[in-house]
Formats: structure tokens, sequence, C-alpha cells
């Protein structure tokens, strides 16, 4: 059973650019978190969707970020016209319901270097 | 913010049993207690969780006293492999809810 898989694992940007970055939940989960992580720092919650509906945004940056978690297809993190302070590692989680005790299962993130 | 109490670092010797507290004394009744670790920049990985009963699975022992007020993971045998950033989280079960991360505990498994 693949667990979640992230890409890509390292994006180099200029400043400016966009970023997206992809994650696939594990088979069966229908709800996916994307988490930041600065250097040396702590677990940022970011963003929490289900398929086609965002949850909880409450952790997202106002401007320049957006999520999505279409019907078909990845969750897609996408930073607009990037800034040096983007620069961190990007996680993404799932599981498999909402209402319940089920554990986060995170994959190994995307590690995004603005140049 | 996180609701739980971490110390910021622990070491343990090698093979012996590696204790983590967490103080999470305003828990509420139909909030859970999560562990997980993180080694060296690599994602969150689950380790345990548990509501008011200890729990037991091939990686960890998770103890909650009675009062659920604090918790204890243990590692049974650490390793080396086992040196890790270890996090606490409560979490309730219902719509839309988190996982907050504190700073969790610094692991150091000593040869």
């Amino acid at each position: 059973n693949a667990g979640v898989m992230q890409n890509p694992r390292h994006l180099v940007r200029r400043r400016g650019q966009e970023a997206r970055l992809r994650c696939s939940p594990m088979k069966g989960h229908s709800h996916v978190y994307w988490y930041r992580q600065l250097p040396e720092e702590g677990l940022k919650f970011m963003v929490y969707l289900q398929k086609e509906n965002i949850i909880d945004e409450s952790g997202m940056p106002k401007e320049r970020f957006s999520a999505e978690f279409p019907k078909e297809g990845p969750s897609i993190l996408r930073i607009q016209q990037v800034v040096r302070g983007d620069s961190a590692a990007y996680f993404c989680a799932s599981s498999p319901k909402d209402r319940d005790n089920s554990p986060l299962h995170f994959g190994n993130g995307t590690r995004l270097t603005v140049t | 913010d996180a609701k739980t109490t971490q110390p910021p670092s622990m070491d343990c010797a090698e093979g012996r049993a590696a204790n983590l507290p967490c103080n999470h004394s305003t828990i509420s009744g139909n909030e859970y207690v999560y562990w997980y670790r993180q080694i060296h920049s690599q994602g969150p990985q689950y380790i345990i969780h548990g509501l008011k009963n200890n729990e037991t699975n091939e990686m960890a022992s998770l103890i909650i006293t009675e009062d659920r007020k604090s918790s204890t993971l243990i590692l049974p045998h650490a390793t080396l492999r086992d040196t890790a950033v270890y996090y606490c989280i409560v979490r309730p079960t219902g719509r839309g809810q988190n996982f907050v991360f504190g700073p969790g505990t610094r692991l150091s498994v000593l040869p």
C-alpha cells in the first residue's frame, strides 16, 4: 500500500516564479492537509482539504498561496511569485475520514529553495 | 497553539528504554493523544495514539494517566535510529480538526 506521495522532492525557483507542489494521498484517503516547516522550526498547519472543498485554510498566507484537491488527481499547493522567505519544507498528510480518530499519514515533503 | 508541554530534549542510552513525557493538563473528554516523530527532516512518522487506555504496538507503548492530564511514550529498547524529534499532540475528533505540532522533544540515543 503506497504511502503519501509528494513530488517533486526538491524544487528550486527564482524569486518571482511560481511553485507547484503535488500530493497524492494514500489509497482510500479523501482528506489532505498541508504543513510548512521553515528551517530549524516546527511544523505549521496551512490548509485542510477534502475532495473539491477547502475545509480550513486558517494557516494559509493571505496572498500568493492557494491549494486545491480536485475530484480527480493530486492535491496541489501553488505559490505564486515566490520570495526567499517561502524557502521551506512543505509536507502533505492524508487521512481516510474526518469524524473519527484516524491519524494523519505524512509524505516525505517537498523542499522548496528560492534563489 | 499546541495544547501540550514536552521537555525540549532528552538523552537515552542505546538499548535502554526511552520514556518521553507529555503534559496535557487541559485535555478534554473527546481529545485523543497522538505521538509522532520526525527523523532528520523526513516527514513526520505516526507512532501511536490513545484516548484513555494504555496502548501498545510494534513501535512503542503509550501510558496515559488516569486523569488523562499527562502521558508517556515508551520506546522499550532504544536504538540509534530512534534519534528524532518526538511530538505529542492532542486533537479532538470532529469535523475539520487539524493536528497542531508543538516544538516536541529532541531525543538523542547515545551509543
